[in-house]
């Protein structure tokens, strides 16, 4: 069965700062999809990024950036240069290619606070 | 192009009482499907609906149900309310064009508590 681990419960950090969000997951499907999503206090979840297992390379988008290496089943996140906007939690997920289908299978989250 | 809308926002109920909540997703989307959120279990798959059959069904009783309409607008019902249901209802829509995964789109949840 498949499982997302995101060790980090809480992170604090102040303005400017670098911060990179863990995630671990567990799956024996060879085809699958890694998901980032932000769910600010208002609630609604905010696609970041996908991945698919095949692609392992890194990407940047701005400020972001995330590091999937599957040796070690791991897709992390990074925010360069940290912004009070980026405080929200953070979810990692996981989609199975034989589910036929969006299932997604989310780790635990990741509270960030950016303190000015 | 409107996002995913959920309604109600926010519902109270009592222990025993059944409730509605309904979705409509990105025009054009075909799959729907359905979260609950909680401080203790986190985020967890309830079901997914497309073109109004259930494809695939999350680890919940019985008393968690769904369905959608040919216009892809979903409900799900919960009947016999207990306490542990007071949740965050979150819906997503995916475009789901080849049947592989798609990116999903969420609404901003329906919040329910159970008195």
């Amino acid at each position: 069965a498949q499982k997302v681990t995101q060790a980090q419960t809480e992170i604090s950090v102040v303005e400017k700062e670098d911060v990179t969000l863990d995630c671990v997951y567990e799956t024996r499907d060879t085809t699958y999809y890694l998901f980032w999503y932000k769910q600010p206090p208002s609630g609604e979840l905010v696609f970041l990024i996908r991945r698919n297992s095949f692609d392992e390379q890194n990407e940047i988008s701005g400020r972001y950036s995330w590091n999937f290496q599957k040796s070690t089943s791991s897709f992390n996140f990074t925010i360069t240069a940290s912004q009070v906007v980026d405080s929200a939690v953070y979810f990692c997920a996981l989609s199975e290619a034989y589910n036929a289908g969006n299932m997604l299978t989310f780790g635990g989250g990741t509270r960030l606070m950016v303190k000015p | 192009k409107a996002g995913v809308t959920q309604t109600p926002r926010y519902l109270i109920k009592t222990r025993g009482q059944q409730v509605t909540l309904s979705c409509s997703p990105i025009s054009g989307h075909r799959s729907v499907s359905w979260y609950q959120q909680t401080p203790g279990q986190g985020l967890q798959f309830l079901f997914e609906y497309f073109s109004e059959t259930q494809r695939n069904k999350g680890n919940f009783p019985g008393r968690f149900s769904g369905r959608q309409f040919s216009n892809s607008r979903s409900e799900m019902n919960v009947s016999t309310l207990e306490l542990g249901d007071s949740a965050l209802y979150l819906c997503a829509s995916s475009l789901d064009t080849s049947g592989r995964y798609n990116e999903q789109f969420f609404g901003p949840g329906t919040r329910l508590t159970v008195l």
